[in-house]
């Protein structure tokens, strides 16, 4: 079945660096969205993808879907505090099957 | 407000027992899905569906039923053949019956067989 894969695992940074995670899908997809989870809580979507190429800013967040519509990235400019969490990225699964199939996710821990 | 309801929180049960997860919405979404988080894991999809009466399986079906006889409700049992079912269940929705728009989660019903 389709996967998708993500890394790093987990990144530790000092306040102020970037962060950057990567995902990828062994299936070319329709769309791709960005989910963050804070310690102990759920999932909450950031961002869908559809286009090839597409790059979308949200402040200190910049999400880049791949040409080939198979890779995606997360950059975080600046880490503060309040990024701490665990970033999914989730793709359509298998077609004729309208669910997501999410990553393993990158755990990001920032040091004040 | 508008959103999704998962009961219990938190879920003790002994190995061997059936347990319901309960979810409910109120968001008027025609979709609604579970999956699964182990620790320092991704989310893994048990069931889920599309409209009333109609669900589908996902990648870790076995050892788990579900219904929808109601478009707010759609809940999840945790049979005794499910080998390992300690987790976290979350439980989502999203409008429309297509592959886009953002799921919204539950905050997750946290079950420990002892």
């Amino acid at each position: 079945g389709q996967q998708v894969m993500q890394i790093p695992q987990y990144q530790h940074v000092q306040e102020g660096e970037d962060f950057t995670t990567y995902c990828n899908s062994s299936t070319t997809l329709s769309n791709i969205q960005w989910y963050k989870q804070r310690p102990g809580g759920h999932p909450v979507f950031l961002i869908q993808l559809v286009k090839s190429g597409e790059v979308k800013k949200q402040k200190r967040l910049t999400f880049q879907f791949g040409e080939a519509k198979k890779n995606s990235s997360l950059h975080i400019t600046a880490t503060q505090t309040t990024d701490v969490g665990t970033y999914f990225c989730a793709g359509p699964t298998a077609a004729g099957r309208r669910a997501l199939t999410f990553g393993s996710g990158t755990r990001l821990q920032v040091q004040p | 407000d508008g959103g999704i309801t998962q009961s219990p929180k938190y879920l003790f049960r002994k190995e061997g027992q059936n347990v319901t997860l309960s979810c409910e919405q109120n968001l008027n979404h025609d979709a609604m899905y579970w999956y699964r988080q182990d620790p320092g894991q991704g989310l893994r999809l048990i069931y889920y569906s599309q409209i009333v009466n109609d669900f589908q399986k996902g990648d870790i079906a076995e050892g788990y039923s579900v219904s929808r006889e109601k478009k707010e409700s759609f809940p999840l049992t945790v049979t005794s053949a499910q080998k390992n079912p300690t987790a976290f269940y979350l439980c989502a929705s999203r409008v429309g019956q297509g592959d886009t728009g953002e799921l919204f989660f539950g905050e997750g019903s946290r079950l420990t067989v002892l």
